[in-house]
């Protein structure tokens, strides 16, 4: 399958400081892009869905000002919380898409720990 | 009412057992289904689209029913790789640009 990289892995970060979580895809162009985040033992809930060189939508409830998303190239989004806080701590993960197909793969997922 | 709903388990079965999970969609406009596996602190990966006529491979097969909107996955003769979390995913839009995850039900084969 497709290859999805994620970085970083984990982080963790004071509160009040801002961390910047990058999405790439490796061997194809993704033209659409998705952020969620997990918390322990609940589900994936999408936070937002970007589109290469147009602005992010993002789900009801998600502060666009708060995580910021950018996808200005087809193999490369980022989505940077600002101004962390500890409830902000959760596993972040982007998926990647092509044009044209259905399924999206997933990168690695980044641990986000704000203290 | 969640819009994806699963039994979180925990499913503890001995190995060679079969286990069925099951899925409940709110959605009633919900056109593709799908099951991910995910392990322990790991991005889920696809296992298998579910179709209306349902589909099987190998051990796994998945089934549709559009008119209770629940989806299954049976797993037969279940191996210790099996232990994972499976998500229920379903998506409105043909492009499945709005995935909605259930929390996963836990599985755990034991020896």
């Amino acid at each position: 399958g497709a290859v999805v990289s994620q970085h970083p892995s984990w982080v963790i970060c004071k509160s009040g400081t801002s961390v910047k979580i990058e999405c790439r895809s490796l061997d194809f162009q993704a033209t659409t892009m998705f952020w969620y985040r997990q918390f322990p033992k609940q589900s994936l809930m999408l936070m937002a869905t970007s589109n290469e060189g147009s602005k992010a939508t993002y789900e009801q409830g998600v502060e666009k000002d708060k995580f910021l998303i950018n996808h200005a190239s087809l193999t490369l989004s980022t989505l940077t919380v600002t101004s962390a806080h500890p409830e902000d701590s959760s596993f972040y993960i982007c998926s990647a898409r092509e044009a044209g197909a259905t399924e999206a793969f997933f990168g690695q997922g980044t641990r986000l720990t704000v203290v | 009412r969640k819009e994806v709903e699963q039994d979180p388990g925990p499913f503890n079965v001995p190995e060679g057992a079969t286990v069925a999970f099951n899925c409940t969609y709110s959605n009633s406009a919900s056109q593709s289904f799908f099951w991910y596996r995910q392990d322990c602190r790991k991005e889920p990966k696809l296992l298998m689209s579910v179709y209306s006529s349902g589909n099987e491979d190998g051990r796994f097969t998945a089934q549709l029913n559009r008119a209770s909107q629940y989806i299954s996955l049976l797993i037969r003769d279940s191996k210790l790789s099996d232990s994972a979390t499976y998500l229920c995913v379903v998506s409105a839009k043909y492009n499945n640009n709005d995935m909605r995850f259930g929390a996963g039900t836990r599985l755990t084969v034991k020896p």
